[in-house]
């Protein structure tokens, strides 16, 4: 087995600001996932990342930046947080198609 | 961008009766179909997946649905217990490859004892 972590667990930023999530994994998974959810609704792909070094963007890539550093970390970049955001960010990690989450981070922009 | 729609978005079920989630998806390519359930302030977790060469799975009380000509697939949960109470998604893998998933919108299930 392995496990998905991400930091921070909890993330309160100022409008305008650039805030950066982390996301490692132990699995040695090649495939490495970013997704927002908002509260009570479904999972919408930020970015994705096939291999160390590889991005590819999701449907809601607009306003973030990503970097896979190396095949175990992936991060997500908010690009200019937006006043009154809130939303929870996960990462997730998949050798074939079976995707699994880590805990997340919750945003929470003043 | 391809979609999965997911019915009922809220479900109230009476402890012991089953409860019933579908799934519909547009791409026939579509070959993987996972559920997942995500309890208050928890990440999802994986609970039972089914791929294109089968029609029915069953493990512990869950059972999955495959309806490729329809592009239809469900979730029974079948002895509903208060602690099946909780946010489920299904998913499609994707036609554009590289492991992605398309998911549900969510569906809220609350067993009432």
């Amino acid at each position: 087995g392995g496990i998905i972590t991400q930091t921070p667990k909890f993330l309160i930023g100022q409008e305008g600001q650039k805030l950066t999530l982390k996301c490692q994994q132990n699995f040695n998974h090649d495939t490495m996932y970013w997704y927002r959810q908002d509260s009570g609704k479904g999972l919408r792909l930020i970015y994705y990342s096939i291999t160390e070094n590889d991005l590819q963007k999701g449907d809601l890539s607009e306003g973030y930046d990503a970097s896979r550093e190396k095949k175990s970390s992936f991060s997500l970049t908010v690009t200019s947080a937006q006043k009154n955001e809130m939303a929870v960010f996960l990462c997730a990690s998949s050798s074939r198609d079976t995707q699994y989450f880590g805990p997340g981070t919750r945003l929470l922009v003043l | 961008g391809e979609q999965v729609e997911q019915l009922p978005s809220i479900l109230r079920v009476q402890e012991g009766s089953s409860a019933s989630i579908n799934c519909t998806y547009e791409n026939s390519a579509s070959n993987y179909f996972p559920w997942y359930k995500q309890e208050p302030g928890e990440n999802p977790k994986l609970i039972i997946d089914i791929r294109s060469n089968m029609e029915r799975k069953q493990t512990q009380g869950l059972i999955v649905l495959l309806d490729k000509k329809a592009k239809r697939f469900s979730l029974h949960i079948t002895d509903t217990q208060p602690g099946d109470s909780a946010m489920y998604f299904c998913a499609a893998s994707s036609s554009s490859g590289s492991w992605q998933l398309i998911f549900g919108s969510g569906t809220q299930l609350t067993v009432m004892p």
